[in-house]
């Protein structure tokens, strides 16, 4: 079956723009979480939700970032007012539990300018 | 103090032969869970493996397997027979299930392993 899907995957943002990152997870997948990895490191969690609740927010590095996930499936990951410490690769996994394995998308990697 | 340390940060190793990458890990949960993926030069992370905390045996899959020392806490990856197409990225994970921190729902990674397979 189709596994996690992410886009774009690649996007470019001058400082100071807003941008926004789109994570399709695996149909019937009722855990989502979001990691971001930066050049050379492994991922960083930012944020966990099970189906449309957001339980674990505690990895986002500002008020900058936000996530939703309004309908228990798709996830978009916003970034406001881009910075140049932002630009990574923001992965986006997805599991049918909390403690399954996490089955990661391709990423989408974010250049800020 | 780091959660999970792969002290290799680099790897050359022949085609055909066994390599074993080194993962050891740090948490005070009685249960958790340990991972290994692989991330080739696209991007994407596959995941390889997973070993449970109360796990008694190792867990193997295919040409993968952990060697899971529980005492030590340490995670090893053994891929036996070596190919080309393993040449990428190679990190260790946990999953702490207590609520020993934050992020607790989220896999802890380690700085990974990049091994490359000579012909």
């Amino acid at each position: 079956g189709a596994g996690v899907s992410q886009s774009p995957r690649y996007k470019v943002a001058k400082r100071g723009q807003d941008v926004a990152l789109r994570c399709d997870p695996i149909s019937g997948h009722v855990s989502l979480f979001w990691y971001q990895q930066a050049l050379g490191q492994g991922p960083e969690f930012l944020t966990y939700f099970q189906n449309e609740a957001q339980l674990d927010k505690s990895g986002l590095p500002s008020d900058r970032f936000f996530a939703e996930r309004p309908e228990g499936s798709v996830s978009t990951l916003k970034i406001q007012r881009t910075q140049q410490e932002d630009s990574a690769v923001y992965l986006c996994a997805s599991g049918t539990t909390a403690t399954d394995t996490q089955y990661f998308g391709p990423g989408t990697r974010l250049t800020v300018l | 103090a780091q959660k999970i340390t792969q002290t290799q940060p680099g790897m050359f190793v022949q085609e055909k032969e066994a390599v074993t990458l080194d993962c050891t890990y740090d948490t005070s949960d009685q249960s958790y869970g340990l991972f290994w993926y692989k991330q080739p030069s696209s991007g994407e992370m596959i995941f390889l493996i997973y070993q449970g905390s109360y796990d008694e045996q190792n867990a193997t899959e295919g040409r993968y397997s952990l060697n899971f020392q529980k005492a030590r806490k340490s995670a090893n990856l053994v891929i036996s027979a070596s190919q080309l197409g393993d040449s990428a990225m190679y990190f260790c994970a946990m999953r702490e299930n207590g609520y020993s921190g934050g992020g607790a729902d989220g896999l802890t990674f380690g700085k990974g392993t990049h091994l490359i397979i000579q012909p």
